[in-house]
């Protein structure tokens, strides 16, 4: 089953201590993206990468690192947590990044308490 | 001003009312319109795509896009309960923001259907 997977589902974690978020694609996809979402301010992008080794800051990177040395994987790791990080978390894969407009899939969501 | 708004309901219908779904958006470079619809703890997915103005219809769905009044809809007709989520309008253009995919997304309407 083509699918985008993330885990954990849930994390609950303390300030400073740092933690990394999985995020696969079995679509051999090319591109892939972190997405947080909350409330009033919808989603928003954090990092993305249009192939391996590619990577580049979304709309709010800060707090955040993402690596790409596989083309399945993208893993988002936070080195530092703070509370103001607690979000629902979205990976997000489509297959090439040309043109605009392609689907992107999205996988179960990441949900991240920072206490 | 965000570069897409969309009215975050909630919104309550009866099983089998008609629905209407609306975004403006600001940036007149946006050429790719897209309906994601998310359930409740799910990860977003692609309900609908536009390209350009017109109208677009699948099934019960219908998608418009006005690009002279930069105002997009989404009309769902016979709704059912199976309808119930928040329904979030994505907006991207060709090499917008130095990536081919990145997409803005409205803040999302939840949707209640009631039997």
């Amino acid at each position: 089953e083509a699918q985008v997977t993330q885990n954990p589902r849930y994390l609950i974690t303390v300030t400073g201590k740092k933690l990394t978020v999985t995020c696969s694609q079995n679509m051999n996809h090319e591109y892939m993206s972190w997405y947080r979402q909350d409330p009033g301010l919808g989603l928003r992008q954090i990092y993305y990468s249009m192939n391996v080794e590619v990577t580049d800051k979304g709309d709010v990177p800060e707090g955040y690192k993402v690596s790409r040395k596989e083309k399945r994987n993208f893993p988002l790791i936070l080195e530092s947590p703070s509370p103001n990080q607690t979000s629902l978390y979205f990976c997000a894969s489509s297959l090439s990044t040309s043109g605009g407009g392609e689907t992107q899939y999205f996988g179960p969501g990441t949900r991240l308490l920072v206490l | 001003q965000k570069e897409v708004e969309q009215d975050p309901g909630p919104l309550s219908v009866p099983e089998g009312a008609i629905v209407s779904l609306n975004c403006t958006y600001s940036n007149s470079a946006f050429q790719y319109f897209m309906w994601y619809r998310q359930y409740s703890r799910k990860g977003p997915e692609l309900l609908m795509y536009t390209y350009s103005s017109g109208n677009k219809e699948d099934g019960r769905f219908t998608a418009q896009v006005d690009k002279s009044s930069k105002y997009i809809s989404l009309f769902i007709r016979d709704s059912q309960p199976s309808d119930s989520a928040t329904y979030l309008c994505a907006m991207s253009a060709p090499g917008y923001g130095g990536a081919t995919n990145k997409l803005i997304f409205g803040t999302g309407t939840l949707l209640a259907v009631q039997p």
